[in-house]
């Protein structure tokens, strides 16, 4: 059965600190991994991945992918209050559909 | 550019009542997608479509149905709602064809918070 596991599920830091989210998978026909960060509302897409070892940067965010060990990472740097928030990552396969993970709650404490 | 707009987005009805969330996106996306958030099961998906007249099952289908009769449309129905549907709904799209990786992003609609009294 294919799967994708985060951890941990809940992380609480400082504003200032550098935290790493964890995702794990276990899919048939990968097509790629996806970031999505959700605050109140609904997930919004953070990043794609398709190919090992290129990292996507996006601000204070950025993630790699190493599909020889099946995870991604997302690091944040010099986290701030904004920063809080359920971090998900998802595993598109052949059918399009995406298989998600539980998620991370991080919050960021002042 | 409206983008994916659900509603109502919020919704208070009695148990055995049925309920229609409606879903309509602009993007002329292939693939329309419902799920349900609820705390310790993360996203689930209840129906997906690939295209017009097309869909099919998800993980938790049992208690709703769908339709998709154009592109940009994807009602879902509770046929008698009951407590256990009580949940956040979230209507998502993505491109979903060309083969391009970049087709498999979904797109989420704010949401609908379902109350079932």
């Amino acid at each position: 059965e294919d799967k994708v596991v985060q951890s941990p599920l809940s992380l609480v830091v400082h504003e200032g600190d550098t935290v790493t989210l964890n995702c794990s998978y276990e899919v048939t026909n990968f097509r790629s991994l996806l970031w999505y960060k959700q605050e109140k509302k609904a997930p919004t897409f953070l990043f794609m991945l398709t190919s090992s070892g290129i990292e996507k940067k996006s601000g204070r965010l950025s993630s790699i992918l190493d599909k020889k060990e099946l995870f991604s990472i997302l690091n944040i740097t010099a986290t701030q209050t904004g920063d809080s928030a359920i971090y998900l990552c998802a595993v598109a396969s052949n059918n399009y559909q995406l298989i998600w993970g539980a998620g991370t709650k991080l919050i960021i404490k002042p | 550019d409206a983008g994916i707009t659900q509603s109502p987005r919020y919704k208070i009805t009695e148990t055995g009542r049925q309920v229609t969330l409606m879903c309509h996106q602009t993007w002329s996306h292939s693939y329309m997608f419902w799920y349900r958030q609820d705390l310790g099961h993360g996203l689930r998906l209840i129906y997906y479509s690939a295209a017009a007249d097309i869909t099919d099952k998800g993980e938790v289908p049992d208690g709703y149905v769908v339709s998709r009769s154009k592109t940009e449309n994807f009602p879902l129905t509770l046929e008698s709602a009951t407590r256990s549907q009580t949940s956040v709904y979230f209507c998502a799209s993505s491109e979903g064809t060309g083969g391009a990786r970049e087709a498999d992003t979904q797109y989420f609609g704010p949401g609908t918070r379902l109350t079932v009294l």
